[in-house]
């Protein structure tokens, strides 16, 4: 059973460019959560998304970014018109729908770097 | 609000040594708790869930304890090595909810 994956693993964009964050999740899994972590800081929890449905976007930044997950395919979290602060290590996570610990299984992250 | 504090935030010691890694949360409604590891540049490692009815886990060198009154969890390195060296995160899953609030982590470096 392959893990999460994430893609690419690094990406760097320039000012005002749009970044495209992909998140598979493991087979059978279908709750997704996406984290950031700036450099030197714990990760922080922006969105909780399951199949075709936002469940939760209260961490998400209120402009540029958005999050889908469609019936078909990965995980998308887009950020438009990226600026230098949105340079951080992406992680996403999945679950299945039904578990006795919650317990997350995380990918090994997307590095954005903004130029 | 829950917030999850790690300390110390670095730790430098000799091979062999055993050592303890602090956490902390604020607010003891919390339904699991769990221990990363992070290497530099990588994702993360899931060591040990520690779940709400349970008071400890291990695994191998490695034991993690949770005192939901107190409001911490320990995870205990015995015989440590240069390998464990990495940054040590853990996170708390709240009550009815699904998001993991991570602290900072703890940075540890095991000197040959």
């Amino acid at each position: 059973n392959a893990g999460v994956m994430q893609n690419p693993r690094h990406l760097v964009r320039r000012r005002g460019q749009e970044a495209r964050l992909r998140c598979s999740p493991m087979k059978g899994h279908s709750h997704v959560y996406w984290y950031r972590q700036l450099p030197e800081e714990g990760l922080k929890f922006m969105v909780y998304l399951q199949k075709e449905n936002i469940i939760d976007e209260s961490g998400m930044p209120k402009e540029r970014f958005s999050a889908e997950f469609p019936k078909e395919g990965p995980s998308i979290l887009r950020i438009q018109q990226v600026v230098r602060g949105d340079s951080a290590a992406y992680f996403c996570a999945s679950s299945p729908y039904v578990s006795e610990t919650y317990e997350q299984y995380f990918g090994p992250g997307t590095r954005l770097t903004v130029t | 609000k829950q917030e999850v504090t790690q300390i110390p935030a670095a730790l430098s010691v000799p091979e062999g040594e055993n050592l303890v890694l602090n956490c902390s949360f604020t607010d003891s409604a919390i339904y699991n708790l769990q221990w990363f590891r992070q290497d530099p540049g990588k994702g993360l490692t899931s060591l040990l869930l520690i779940q709400s009815s349970q008071r400890e886990q291990t695994s191998g060198r490695l034991n993690a304890s949770l005192d939901k009154s107190s409001g911490r969890s320990t995870l205990y390195i015995a015989a440590s090595q240069p390998g464990d060296s990495a940054t040590y995160l853990c996170a708390a899953y709240m009550d009815s909810s699904y998001k993991l609030i991570f602290g900072s982590g703890t940075r540890l470096l095991v000197r040959p």
